[in-house]
């Protein structure tokens, strides 16, 4: 099956730096990588997702990067603010809709 | 539209005892997916059904678990007996397949079994 490996595990950011965060995959297989944020006490939320004939995807602050030759996926949030603070998780599914996820990466955003 | 809505919220239990989560889907989607979330494990993928139907159960960890979806609008996960280990968060979420594949998750039901 899927293997989604995340790193890092914590993020500590000053207020209005960027933040990345790196996923490898191991099914090449592979064609469907959402990022989900997930606050403390709340259900994890989509805030971007990115398809494999896609490089990258942007929204406002947050970005997504996918180089589908090395299997690794990245978020990238830039001018971050102290709402940002989270736990995000990547995933990776094929056409079987089966999403396996990362382990996550809590981010904390210093004032 | 609600989003996934899970029943209960919280539940408290001592070890023994049968539980029983609810969830109902997003209306119009036809997959619906039951995950569990620990500091340990992360978030864990028990069962999956497409159109009612139960397509993957590898993720169930026991007997003990068992998943039904009786129609597109309700779904449960069923713990009997339960033990402390399963405590957990557990999420049930929906999609439509075949489509843009976004999963939606609902709030969750925090479960303590003592």
């Amino acid at each position: 099956g899927e293997n989604v490996e995340q790193h890092p595990s914590t993020l500590s950011v000053q207020e209005g730096d960027s933040a990345v965060i790196k996923c490898t995959y191991s099914d090449s297989a592979s064609n469907y990588f959402p990022w989900y944020k997930q606050e403390l006490g709340k259900r994890p939320q989509l805030i971007i997702d990115i398809r494999s004939n896609v490089g990258e995807k942007k929204d406002q602050r947050i970005a997504v990067t996918l180089n589908k030759t090395a299997k690794h996926f990245s978020l990238h949030i830039t001018e971050t603010q102290p709402e940002d603070s989270a736990v995000y998780f990547c995933a990776a599914s094929r056409y079987d809709y089966k999403l396996s996820f990362g382990a996550g990466t809590t981010v904390t955003v210093r004032a | 539209d609600a989003g996934v809505i899970q029943s209960p919220r919280h539940e408290v239990t001592e070890m023994g005892q049968e539980v029983t989560l609810r969830c109902k889907p997003i209306s119009g989607h036809n997959s619906l997916f039951w995950y569990r979330q620990t500091m340990m494990r992360g978030l864990e993928l028990l069962i999956y059904f497409n159109n009612n139907v139960p397509i993957d159960d590898s993720g169930m960890p026991e007997d003990r678990f068992s998943a039904k979806m009786p129609n597109a609008s309700f779904s449960t996960l069923k713990i009997q007996p339960s033990e402390p280990r399963d405590s957990a968060v557990y999420f049930c979420a929906s999609s439509v397949q075949g489509s843009d594949e976004k999963l939606f998750f609902g709030s969750g039901t925090q479960l303590s079994v003592l």
